[in-house]
């Protein structure tokens, strides 16, 4: 079954503690991206990756990072979380194929940073 | 830098046609799509359109482009309890490539 897996699903966690969401898909996506859904902000991208070891900034970059070591996972890391990123954190793959466009998303994460 | 709108709650009638509107700014924008979040998930890909089409069906749902005011609608006929969720609008100039989703659009249905 094509799956875009998220860990955790729930998380609170207090100023400055570092920590990393992960995110796995099986569908041999090339291209994978991170998301935050704040309500009336609609989903926000954080980073994206178009292939292995190949990564960039979306719209709100500031406070975290990402790596892409394996084709197949793209943890979110959050070095010093703060309060501002309580958040609902979605992680999606696409494919290349340009006439099969659809993202996948994983469950999200809802992370409390109090 | 590109930009989507949509308002953000919609209230209909079971049985009752729903539509939800939503504009953008982008003008290379080639693929428009709309997504549905159910409570407690991720989003899943409902339909999309390529931007040389005016119109797409599939079954209860009808996608309408203005390309020229940059306006997509989704309607959903008949419209069911299960119908009830937020519906994202969302554009992209090259389909894999970055993808702007708009403020989404929360559906209540009431029986």
């Amino acid at each position: 079954e094509a799956q875009v897996t998220q860990n955790p699903r729930y998380l609170i966690t207090v100023t400055g503690k570092k920590l990393t969401v992960t995110c796995s898909q099986n569908m041999n996506h090339e291209y994978m991206s991170w998301y935050r859904q704040d309500p009336g902000l609609g989903l926000r991208q954080i980073y994206y990756s178009m292939n292995v070891e190949v990564t960039d900034k979306g719209d709100v970059p500031e406070g975290y990072k990402v790596s892409r070591k394996e084709k197949r996972n793209f943890p979110l890391i959050l070095e010093s979380p703060s309060p501002n990123q309580t958040s609902l954190y979605f992680c999606a793959s696409t494919s290349r194929d340009r006439f099969n466009t659809e993202a996948f998303f994983g469950q999200g994460t809802r992370l409390t940073v109090v | 830098g590109e930009d989507v709108e949509q308002s953000l709650f919609l209230s209909v009638r079971e049985g009752d046609s729903s539509v939800i509107n939503c504009t953008y700014t982008d003008s290379s924008s080639t693929y428009l799509y709309w997504y549905k979040q159910e409570p407690g998930a991720g989003l899943q890909l409902l339909t999309y359109i390529f931007s040389n089409m005016d119109m797409k069906q599939d079954q209860r749902l009808t996608v309408l482009l203005n390309k020229k005011d940059k306006h997509l609608s989704l309607r959903i006929a008949d419209t069911q309890t299960g119908d009830s969720a937020i519906y994202f609008c969302a554009e992209s100039p090259g389909g894999y490539q970055k993808v702007t989703f708009g403020t989404g659009t929360k559906l209540q249905v009431i029986p």
